[in-house]
């Protein structure tokens, strides 16, 4: 079965600090898609980046860069230069291609991340 | 930049009544999905739907859910005889192929008294 985990409910980063949100995934499929989204407090879900299982570089996206470990199943985000507007929940998600999916995400719990200024 | 809007954004209703909840996808985008997200949980898949006909459908997609594309643009969730339970955040979705990249709506928040 595929499954994401966020272990860290919530974490705290002093404005203009990198901070890294934790994502591990299980998965017996060779070709999946891990996402990151964001959600701030008026509820939409933002897409802020992707990685593709046989993607060799790490994925970038302005502030946002993705740490893809494929060995250990990870694939944390990392928010360099926090900013007060990054407050908000963030949750990791995967696409995974069994049977006959047609690509439905599977969701972690999210973690919450409060930027201090 | 073309984007997934959803009505209405605030939807309460009465326990044992109908709702039907919109979306209007990005318009080249060929597969739909419907989410959910109990207050303070994570989001959950529902269902899939692509060449007018639902592709995957989860468990918790019962007989109590319907989704239709009525016309080009718009795609519904009915949900026919909403329980307490039903309340929740429910987001639309779209994809160009279903190995691109999910772009969801602002949500419609359904709250059942």
């Amino acid at each position: 079965a595929q499954k994401i985990t966020q272990t860290q409910p919530g974490m705290f980063v002093q404005e203009k600090e990198a901070v890294t949100l934790d994502c591990t995934y299980d998965t017996s499929d060779q070709s999946y898609g891990l996402f990151w989204y964001k959600q701030p407090s008026s509820g939409e879900m933002i897409f802020l980046i992707y990685q593709g299982s046989y993607d060799e570089q790490n994925a970038t996206e302005g502030r946002y860069s993705l740490n893809f470990q494929k060995a250990r199943k990870s694939a944390n985000l990392v928010i360099s230069a926090s900013q007060l507007g990054d407050s908000a929940m963030y949750f990791c998600a995967m696409r995974a291609y069994y049977g006959g999916s047609q690509g439905n995400l599977i969701f972690g719990k999210g973690t919450k991340l409060s930027v201090k200024p | 930049e073309p984007e997934v809007t959803q009505t209405p954004s605030h939807q309460v209703t009465q326990m044992g009544q109908e709702v039907i909840l919109r979306c209007v996808p990005i318009s080249n985008h060929l597969y739909f999905y419907w989410y959910r997200q109990i207050l303070g949980q994570k989001v959950e898949f529902l269902v899939s739907f692509y060449n007018n006909e639902i592709s995957e459908k989860s468990e918790i997609f019962d007989d109590q859910f319907s989704v239709e594309r009525p016309d080009g643009s718009n795609f519904t969730l009915k949900i026919r005889s909403t329980k307490l339970e039903d309340s929740a955040m429910y987001f639309c979705a779209s994809t160009l192929t279903y190995t691109d990249t999910q772009y969801f709506g602002p949500g419609t928040r359904l709250t059942v008294l």
